[in-house]
């Protein structure tokens, strides 16, 4: 069965700290992305990787990194968090298809920038 | 880029049919999806329907895709309390997809 798994499903964190979360599939999925979610927004798209070590800008990818040592783990990183990085995090993982393929999405951490 | 766009909220009675519909602007979109989020989860992916087709049936679930107009649809028969959550509409070509803004189902008993 398809699992994606996310560290953490809430986070309190205070402004100007670091933060990591930390995404696991156990799919062998190549593709791997990194969105938050916010009421009226839908999903927006903030760092995808499409192999180890590789990474793309989405479209929101402003004070966010990524992190893709191994396959299976994908990891995004607010260097300094914001009040304005209070949001749902939502990470999601697909296979490499010619035609693309369907993205399975992990439980989501919701966090909040004090 | 791609705009995909769904109304906001949908309120209907137990048993009832709800039908969610959601536009896009892309014709290039080669799969279009339905995922159903539950408070506090994640995304569930619910249904997929390739552009080539223009009506896919799972149980409870119908997709309807106009595709010269860009439309979806997602038809819930006999709609229960369990299908009280918001539903997000996504286009894709290759690995990316957009999403709609979602579309929250009220079921009252």
């Amino acid at each position: 069965d398809v699992k994606v798994t996310q560290s953490s499903r809430y986070l309190v964190k205070r402004t100007g700290e670091k933060v990591f979360l930390e995404c696991v599939q156990d799919m062998d999925h190549e593709n791997m992305f990194w969105y938050r979610q916010d009421p009226g927004l839908g999903l927006r798209l903030i760092y995808f990787s499409y192999d180890v070590k590789m990474k793309e800008k989405g479209d929101i990818p402003e004070g966010y990194s990524v992190s893709r040592e191994k396959k299976e783990r994908f990891s995004l990183i607010l260097e300094s968090a914001s009040t304005n990085q209070t949001s749902m995090y939502l990470c999601a993982s697909s296979a490499d298809r010619e035609q693309g393929e369907t993205q399975y999405f992990g439980p989501g951490t919701r966090l909040l920038v004090l | 880029g791609e705009d995909v766009e769904q109304s906001l909220f949908l309120s209907v009675r137990e048993g009832d049919s709800s039908v969610i519909n959601c536009t896009y602007t892309d014709s290039s979109s080669t799969y279009l999806y339905w995922y159903k989020q539950e408070p506090g989860a994640g995304l569930q992916l619910l249904t997929y329907i390739f552009s080539n087709m223009d009506m896919k049936q799972d149980q409870r679930l119908t997709v309807l895709l106009n595709k010269k107009d860009k439309h979806l649809s997602l038809r819930i028969a006999d709609t229960q309390t369990g299908d009280s959550a918001i539903y997000f509409c996504a286009a894709g070509a290759g690995n990316m997809l957009t999403f709609g803004g979602g579309t929250r189902l009220m079921v009252k008993p």
